[in-house]
């Protein structure tokens, strides 16, 4: 059975930095592409980044409300994804969701497990 | 970026009524090499994450129950529940991957009547 667990979230100040894993289990994790989506408070769902397979390169895609401030990057050793967070901004304030891709190599695809999230909250 | 619009923002159906969901996107997500809608559906209840239901937008997910089904092409696509239950209650999102930065729509809450 196929398990996301993030950890990692709480409360940061702006500014900070918090860096977020997710690590998965029951299924071979370097084959897939691996997602980061938030959530604000009360609000949809947000794409943040996405990180290809070593296969593929292991090269990362941000959205732009993030780039230049988030890195993600995974170690298939390990099993675990990370997301760092830096410079962050009230607006970052949000459960933070590990996902599994499907549906492409070159693309984030669809999500077909999700964890149940960590939050982040950004605040003075 | 594709920006994806789901029509209505909220809707209330009675137990056993079908309920229907919309999802427009700004530009096609059909790829005609391979001849498939890069077109995706999630269920998220109170509190939980979102949970995939619909992929290559007319394929149901892993457990899901018959009566959730998905249409459409292009830019036109529908989520259908032909006979809600109460376990149905939900918010649900489309989501596109045709593209980066792969994109949501902005959720149908989905009520009982």
């Amino acid at each position: 059975e196929v398990h996301l667990v993030e950890s990692g979230g709480g409360l940061v100040q702006p500014g900070r930095s918090l860096k977020l894993s997710c690590t998965a289990s029951g299924f071979t994790f370097g084959d897939y592409p691996m997602s980061w989506v938030r959530q604000a408070p009360g609000k949809g769902l947000e794409w943040v980044g996405f990180i290809k397979s070593k296969a593929y390169g292991g090269t990362t895609e941000y959205a732009a409300s993030v780039k230049g401030r988030f890195t993600i990057s995974r170690d298939d050793s390990k099993s675990i994804a990370y997301l760092q967070m830096n410079s962050l901004k009230t607006e970052d304030t949000a459960v933070y969701y590990c996902t599994k891709g499907r549906g492409g190599v070159h693309i984030p695809g669809y999500f077909d497990y999700w964890g149940q999230g960590t939050l982040v909250t950004v605040s003075s | 970026d594709i920006v994806m619009t789901q029509s209505p923002d909220s809707l209330a159906v009675s137990l056993g009524e079908r309920a229907t969901i919309n999802c427009k996107s700004s530009q096609s997500v059909f790829y005609s090499s391979n001849n498939e809608n890069y077109l995706a559906w999630y269920q998220q209840k109170s509190g939980q994450p979102p949970k995939l239901l619909i992929y290559w937008a007319s394929i149901r997910g892993s457990g899901v129950p018959a009566r959730f089904s998905g249409s459409g092409s292009g830019t036109d696509f529908t989520l259908t529940i032909s006979s809600l239950q109460s376990e149905d209650v939900a918010v649900y999102y489309c989501q596109q991957y045709y593209s980066s930065p792969v994109t949501f729509g902005q959720g149908t809450r989905l009520e009982i009547k």
